[in-house]
């Protein structure tokens, strides 16, 4: 029962153009939403957050938007760097604060 | 360098065999947890730890066992190892058990179980 779902395991982008990633749940008590990026050989690592009682939170090249109604959330990066090249994990947690969700992964390719 | 070291980094076992994960924290959180990757599924939760001397099972505990016997340490045993075991295992920490807190990663013990 995946709650948390990245639908589209790879994307490719050029360098300089907008990198934008997609993640759905169906939990509706989910309350905090966060992404993590991961390079090869290394563990993820805490990109952005969002909280339910918000619909963007912006840092710097990143992006997040919640559409709480669609259950859907994405991760813009603009503009996207080589050294964005990683896989991107969605996750989230609700109540249960132990009980984090992740998603499959996506893998950004950013092409120089 | 404050974070989370694991240990072994990669390791090779028989079916059947006992093995135990290590994972070590410096940065005096006081969460912690167990995570599986397996192609196409994403991180799992295994077993969970919100403070020294508790723990508690997350969605794919079974075959695990931990213990929390200090702040720092937060190892993870395989009594009897099965080939269902092989994946990547990742320990991860955070200040505390919070929905807005996002957990620190180690980098993860590639499992291979024949």
């Amino acid at each position: 029962d995946q709650q948390v779902k990245q639908n589209s395991p790879s994307l490719s982008v050029q360098e300089g153009r907008i990198s934008i990633l997609n993640c759905d749940y169906t939990n509706s008590m989910f309350d905090y939403f966060l992404w993590y990026k991961k390079y090869p050989a290394e563990g993820p690592t805490f990109l952005i957050s969002i909280s339910s009682i918000k619909d963007k939170n912006e840092d710097g090249r990143f992006t997040v938007f919640l559409n709480k109604s669609a259950k859907h959330l994405s991760l813009h990066i603009v503009p996207s760097q080589p050294g964005d090249s990683a896989v991107y994990f969605c996750a989230a947690s609700g109540d249960n604060n132990n009980d984090m969700r992740f998603g499959a992964g996506t893998r950004l390719t950013v092409k120089p | 360098i404050a974070g989370i070291t694991q240990a072994p980094t990669s390791q090779i076992l028989a079916a059947g065999r006992r093995m135990t994960l290590r994972c070590t924290q410096d940065m005096r959180h006081n969460a912690m947890y167990w995570y599986r990757q397996d192609l196409g599924l994403g991180l799992r939760l295994i077993h969970y730890s919100n403070t020294a001397g508790t723990t508690g099972k997350g969605e794919v505990p079974d075959g695990y066992s931990v213990s929390r016997a200090n702040t720092d340490d937060f190892p993870l045993t395989l009594a009897s190892a099965v080939p269902s075991q092989t994946s990547v295992y990742f320990c991860a920490s955070r200040t505390y058990a919070g929905s807005g807190q996002p957990q620190h990663f180690g980098d993860g013990t590639r499992l291979s179980i024949l």
